[in-house]
C-alpha cells in the first residue's frame, strides 16, 4: 500500500527566509504524481505544486520549489522569501493513477514570524 | 470563477441520527471525490466518481456512508445512524479528470459534531 510520510509536525520560519518541508512515500509504482497542498486556518485547500514522477526536472512556481529525489522517494518543498501569508498546514500528496484518489501525509504546520 | 461549494458548513448532531452533506463542483468537472479530515490529521480518501459512477469506495466507508451522484452534477453523502467516531470535517474535491497532471479542487468543507 502506498503510504505518504511527513515527518515534521511543526516548523517555523522568519519572515523572508527559506524553509524546506520534507515528505518521504512509498510506492511500487513507477508512473506518479507527486503534490503539495496548503490549508491556511479555517480556508480551502489549495494546491501549491506538483511533480510529474516522469520527470526529472523540479518544478518550480515563483517562491516555491521542490526537490524530487526518485531512488530515495522523497519530495521536498522549499519556500523562499517566506510571507506571512504562508503560514499554515501543508500536505504532501501522492496519486498513482489519473484522476484517482489522493494519499496524504499527516501534514506539517508552518508558522511565519515576522 | 464558482469553485467547489458545499452544504452546510457546520453540522451539529446528536448521536443515531441521520445527516447529509452536499457538494456541488465545479462545473464541467465530472469527477468528484469525498475526504474525511480529523484534526490533526491529512485527509482520508472516502470515495469518488466519475459522472454519475461511483468507481472507488474506501474500507473507511462502512454500510452508515452511501454517497450518491445523480446525474453527474451534485453528490451527496450521507451517514444512517451517527456515532461520536465520525466528528470530523469531510471535504469535497472535483476534477476535470482529463490531463494527467489532474488537479483536485476542494471545496470548504462540512465540519460535523456527532454529540
Amino acid at each position: 500500500a502506498q503510504t505518504v510520510t511527513q515527518s515534521q509536525p511543526e516548523m517555523s520560519v522568519q519572515e523572508a527566509e527559506t524553509v524546506t518541508l520534507s515528505c518521504t512515500y512509498d510506492t511500487s509504482e513507477s508512473d506518479y504524481y507527486l503534490f503539495w497542498y496548503k490549508q491556511p486556518p479555517s480556508r480551502q485547500m489549495i494546491l501549491v505544486i506538483r511533480q510529474e514522477a516522469y520527470k526529472q526536472q523540479n518544478a518550480t512556481e515563483n517562491r516555491f520549489s521542490v526537490n524530487f529525489q526518485k531512488a530515495a522517494k522523497s519530495f521536498s518543498l522549499k519556500i523562499s522569501d517566506s510571507q506571512l501569508g504562508d503560514a499554515a498546514m501543508y500536505f504532501c500528496a501522492y496519486r498513482y493513477n489519473q484522476g484517482g484518489k489522493l494519499i496524504f501525509g499527516q501534514g506539517t504546520e508552518l508558522s511565519v514570524k515576522p | 470563477d464558482t469553485g467547489v461549494s458545499q452544504d452546510p458548513r457546520h453540522k451539529i448532531t446528536k448521536r443515531g441520527q441521520n445527516v447529509t452533506f452536499r457538494c456541488d463542483p465545479i462545473s464541467e468537472h465530472n469527477r468528484l471525490y469525498w475526504y474525511r479530515q480529523t484534526l490533526g490529521q491529512g485527509p482520508e480518501f472516502l470515495t469518488y466518481f466519475q459522472n454519475e459512477a461511483q468507481l472507488e469506495k474506501s474500507r473507511l466507508l462502512s454500510d452508515r456512508f452511501s454517497a450518491e451522484r445523480p446525474k453527474g452534477s451534485f453528490s451527496t453523502l450521507e451517514i444512517q445512524r451517527t456515532e461520536q467516531g465520525d466528528s470530523a470535517m469531510y471535504l469535497c474535491a472535483s476534477s476535470l479528470g482529463q490531463a494527467l497532471t489532474d488537479t483536485q479542487y476542494f471545496g470548504p468543507g462540512t465540519r460535523l459534531t456527532v454529540l
